[in-house]
């Protein structure tokens, strides 16, 4: 059973719109949840992070957060050619536990078209 | 902005040969980590390091892995004899902490990788 899901996309969006990228965990006692960016060949790129429910705004970027429904978003306002990039959603199971391993999905690819 | 390095960005070698990679992490953290991606796949863990021992490992982490911090700024991951199916990117991370505390000091920072190609 995946723990963390993630549509793989390609989610196509046209420059200056919103992208909304989703994600679902399967562990009810997950407490930590980051998005990650990452571009093709290189590392993870730490972009938000969100521990409580509700949203969390940075710039252009919001994350959001339902625990009930254990499940994660980002949103992308005003997108640029340069987020073109896969997207990785993270979460910390459990708090003590779980230890302090980060489990990713497969990640969502956005491309922002012109 | 202090930064996670590693070396070497690139490293072929041929199957049972042993590999060293070496990280540095962030200076002032205390948890580190390594993790990979083998192509086209998600990033996995395998195992974490604080106060100079294993704090948890994946069952990816087995027998031929071994990690070390043999100074006080390096982290290594050795593999004592290369699969084929270990050819992934590697990265190492490392955290401020992990817990309650403050909760961004949860946060991982990942190192640029490193490619191992095994033939």
């Amino acid at each position: 059973q995946k723990e963390v899901e993630q549509n793989s996309g390609p989610l196509s969006v046209p420059e200056g719109a919103i992208a909304s990228l989703n994600c679902t965990y399967s562990d009810r006692v997950s407490q930590s949840f980051f998005w990650y960016r990452q571009y093709s060949g290189k590392s993870p790129e730490l972009i938000m992070s969100i521990y409580s429910n509700g949203d969390k705004e940075d710039g252009r970027f919001t994350a959001q957060l339902n625990k009930a429904s254990q499940y994660v978003s980002l949103l992308i306002r005003d997108s640029q050619p340069s987020d073109s990039a896969t997207y990785l959603c993270a979460v910390k199971l459990g708090l003590t536990g779980g230890g302090n391993k980060l489990t990713f999905g497969t990640g969502t690819q956005l491309k922002v078209e012109l | 902005e202090p930064e996670v390095t590693q070396t070497p960005s690139h490293q072929v070698t041929q199957m049972g040969q042993e590999v060293i990679l070496r990280c540095v992490p962030i200076s002032n953290h205390l948890y580190f980590y390594w993790y990979r991606q083998i192509l086209g796949q998600k990033v996995e863990f395998l195992v974490s390091f604080y106060n100079n021992e294993i704090s948890e490992k994946s069952e990816i982490f087995d027998d031929q892995f071994s990690v070390e911090r043999p100074d006080g700024s390096n982290f290594t991951l050795k593999i004592r004899s290369t699969k084929l199916e270990d050819s992934a990117m590697y990265f190492c991370a490392s955290s401020l902490t992990s817990g309650r505390a403050v909760l961004s000091y949860n946060e991982q920072f990942f190192g640029p990788g490193t490619r191992l190609t095994v033939l």
